[in-house]
């Protein structure tokens, strides 16, 4: 079974251009889940699905940033304009809820942003 | 009170000896307290987990050690392998019907040949 995978996995871009980060959890998830990586900051929750429904963005940094779950099989994050500061890698986690699971967080291999 | 206090950010251990690294944190609602392990280039892993109704987790050469009354919890590598250099972090949740883990700050482990 193919874990989650995220596209692109190098993006560099200018300043003021828009980025979209893409991820496909693990089918049967129904949990979604965007972190934001840094040296300074660590791992940074920015927000999460359930069954598609955005629940929590309280962690997404500005307006600038969005994220959509279109369906079950896919995820976006889109920062508007991009800034220098947004450089990170960003990662799409997915989990199963249910009885006889575990709290267990599958995360993909990231996406590497910079911005020039 | 949602922190998790990760402890220390690195650590240099010899191959064959003993790599821990602790966590603490406030809120007593946390009853889930997993342990993830990153190598560079790669998403972050479930390596071993605990819940406060034991007071140790034995998976291999990992072991976690959880002191409910301290609120404390710490992660053993025994016989340490180059092979474990990596980013360790804590982390915490509330229920298994919480989503959300709170994340300690990452332990940069480097063993030594």
């Amino acid at each position: 079974d193919a874990g989650v995978i995220q596209s692109p996995r190098h993006e560099v871009t200018e300043m003021g251009q828009e980025v979209t980060l893409r991820c496909k959890p693990i089918s049967g998830h129904d949990y979604l889940f965007w972190y934001r990586q840094t040296m300074m900051r660590g791992l940074e929750l920015l927000i999460y699905f359930n069954n598609n429904v955005p629940i929590d963005d309280s962690g997404m940094p500005e307006d600038r940033f969005s994220a959509k779950m279109p369906n079950a099989s896919f995820s976006t994050l889109k920062i508007q304009p991009s800034e220098p500061r947004d450089s990170a890698v960003y990662f799409c986690a997915s989990r199963l809820y249910g009885a006889g699971t575990t709290d267990t967080q599958y995360f993909g291999p990231g996406t590497r942003l910079t911005v020039l | 009170q949602q922190q998790v206090k990760q402890s220390p950010q690195s650590l240099i251990v010899q191959k064959g000896g003993i790599s821990i690294i602790n966590c603490a944190y406030e809120n007593t609602a946390f009853d889930y307290f997993p342990w993830y392990q990153q190598f560079p280039g790669k998403g972050p892993a479930l390596l071993i987990a605990i819940r406060p109704d034991v007071s140790e987790k034995k998976e291999g050469r990992f072991t976690i050690s959880f002191n409910k009354s301290a609120k404390q919890f710490s992660l053993h590598i025994m016989d340490s392998q180059p092979g474990d250099s990596a980013t360790y972090f804590c982390a915490a949740s509330i229920g298994s019907s919480n989503y959300q883990l709170i994340w300690g700050a990452g332990t940069k482990l480097i063993i030594k040949p």
